[in-house]
């Protein structure tokens, strides 16, 4: 199945600089990967996603990358602010029969101020 | 709209007993699915329906099971609790099985 590794665990960055979070994957069927944000005691709250016909989207100060060939998508937010700050997961859906998403375990972000 | 929506929030229970869990999606959606949250393994997919149909199952015991009704409002049953099974227990909602999900705000279940 699936596998869906994320990097790294723990962020700290200054506010008004630039957060990356990178995944990769394993399973080369997969077409769908989204990214959610968790603030602490909330619901996964899902902030931008992009499909594997596109190589980048991006939503105001928030981005996404996606390498089909390297299997790896990356999230990128610039001029960080405060509220920025929780746990971001990544995740990967098969296009092969299954719809499930594969979560990676998570980076807690935190954007000092 | 209304988000998806989960009752109860929050659960107490004993080893041995069973549990039943509630979501209701987002009106109009009719796929939902299952998740565990635990500190140490993160999120891990548990089962997902679409039209009362369960189209995928995770890696979890057969004391973990779910159906779907005709409104597409979902439950999960547990069965013969265990301590490990202490958890947040979130669904999520989609229109159809393939479009972006959206969560719930979970059940937290505590097994004593």
């Amino acid at each position: 199945g699936e596998n869906v590794e994320q990097h790294p665990s723990t962020l700290s960055v200054q506010e008004g600089d630039s957060a990356v979070i990178k995944c990769t994957y394993s399973d080369s069927a997969s077409n769908y990967f989204p990214w959610y944000k968790q603030e602490l005691g909330k619901r996964p709250q899902l902030i931008i996603d992009i499909r594997s016909n596109v190589g980048e989207k991006k939503d105001q100060r928030i981005a996404v990358t996606l390498n089909k060939t390297a299997k790896h998508f990356s999230l990128h937010i610039t001029e960080t602010q405060p509220e920025d700050s929780a746990v971001y997961f990544c995740a990967a859906r098969s296009g092969a029969g299954s719809y499930q998403l594969t979560f990676g375990k998570g980076t807690k972000l935190s954007v000092i101020p | 709209k209304a988000g998806v929506t989960q009752t109860p929030r929050y659960l107490i229970k004993t080893r041995g007993q069973q549990v039943t869990l509630s979501c209701s999606p987002i009106s109009g959606h009719r796929s939902v699915s299952w998740y565990q949250q635990t500190p140490g393994q993160g999120l891990q997919f548990l089962f997902e329906y679409f039209s009362e149909t369960q189209r995928n199952k995770g890696n979890f015991p057969g004391r973990f099971s779910g159906r779907q009704f005709s409104n597409s409002r979902s439950e999960m049953n547990v069965s013969t609790l265990e301590l490990g099974d202490s958890a947040l227990y979130l669904c999520a909602s989609s229109l159809h099985l393939s479009t972006e999900q959206y969560f719930g705000p979970g059940t937290r279940l505590t097994v004593t």
